[in-house]
């Protein structure tokens, strides 16, 4: 059974720095690219990441470039998002999900449960 | 940046009736479209990708269709469980990856 499990988040002050974490496990998990997606309250869903297996192809939303960095422990089996200079519109809900292509970068079938960032002075 | 915009932001339809909801893209996504299911308080679940081809575990009444920059998701015969948020994705020429806003399914 595929599970993808995230933690770190937390209520954090503007200007601060926080790093998710995500622990996969039943796939193979250095075949597959990863995403990290989040979704503010009440809102929709927002793509923020993606990292290709092996690293070499890594993307961000223009929201997030140059203050999130995205790195993966294929020793580990997990995933990572640096998160700096949070603002108050970094507030979500931050998915992690396995792509569903091997080798590749398409799109996430697999998501975990989520980990809420909250920053706020 | 692809924007995908989606139709209608609220649809009512009765139980067993049909439903049809629309993305259109911005720029021609190819093939390269997916539709996703999300309910309240839970992770979205993936329906279709490749514009047509069905996930695994995901029942037949769930159809889509399109290419370039017109798509649609259909449910055939809406069951009570099916009542949900519905988000289009492109993933075309990442990244970035794009969602559309989403369609509310509402009973009727």
């Amino acid at each position: 059974e595929v599970q993808l499990v995230e933690s770190g988040g937390g209520l954090v002050q503007p200007g601060r720095s926080l790093r998710l974490s995500c622990v996969v496990s039943g796939f193979t998990f250095d075949e597959y690219a990863l995403h990290w997606v989040r979704q503010a309250p009440g809102k929709g869903l927002e793509w923020v990441s993606g990292i290709s297996w092996n690293s070499a192809s890594i993307g961000y939303a223009d929201s997030v470039k140059g203050r999130f960095i995205i790195s993966r422990d294929n020793a580990k089996n997990s995933l990572y998002l640096q998160m700096n200079s949070l603002r108050a519109d970094d507030t979500a809900l931050y998915y992690c999900a396995k792509d569903i292509t091997i080798f590749g970068v398409s799109l996430p079938d697999y998501w975990g449960q989520g980990t809420l960032v909250t920053v706020s002075s | 940046e692809i924007v995908m915009t989606q139709s209608p932001a609220t649809l009512s339809v009765s139980p067993g009736e049909r439903a049809t909801l629309s993305c259109r893209a911005s720029q021609s996504v190819s093939s390269n479209l997916g539709w996703y299911q999300q309910k309240p308080g839970q992770a979205p679940r993936l329906l279709i990708y490749g514009a047509s081809t069905r996930a695994t575990g995901i029942p037949a009444r769930f159809s889509g269709s399109g290419s370039g920059t017109e798509f649609t998701l259909t449910i055939s015969s809406l069951q009570s469980e099916d009542f949900a948020v519905y988000y289009c994705q492109q993933y075309n020429n990442w990244p970035p990856i794009t969602f559309g806003q989403g369609t509310r399914l509402e009973i009727k």
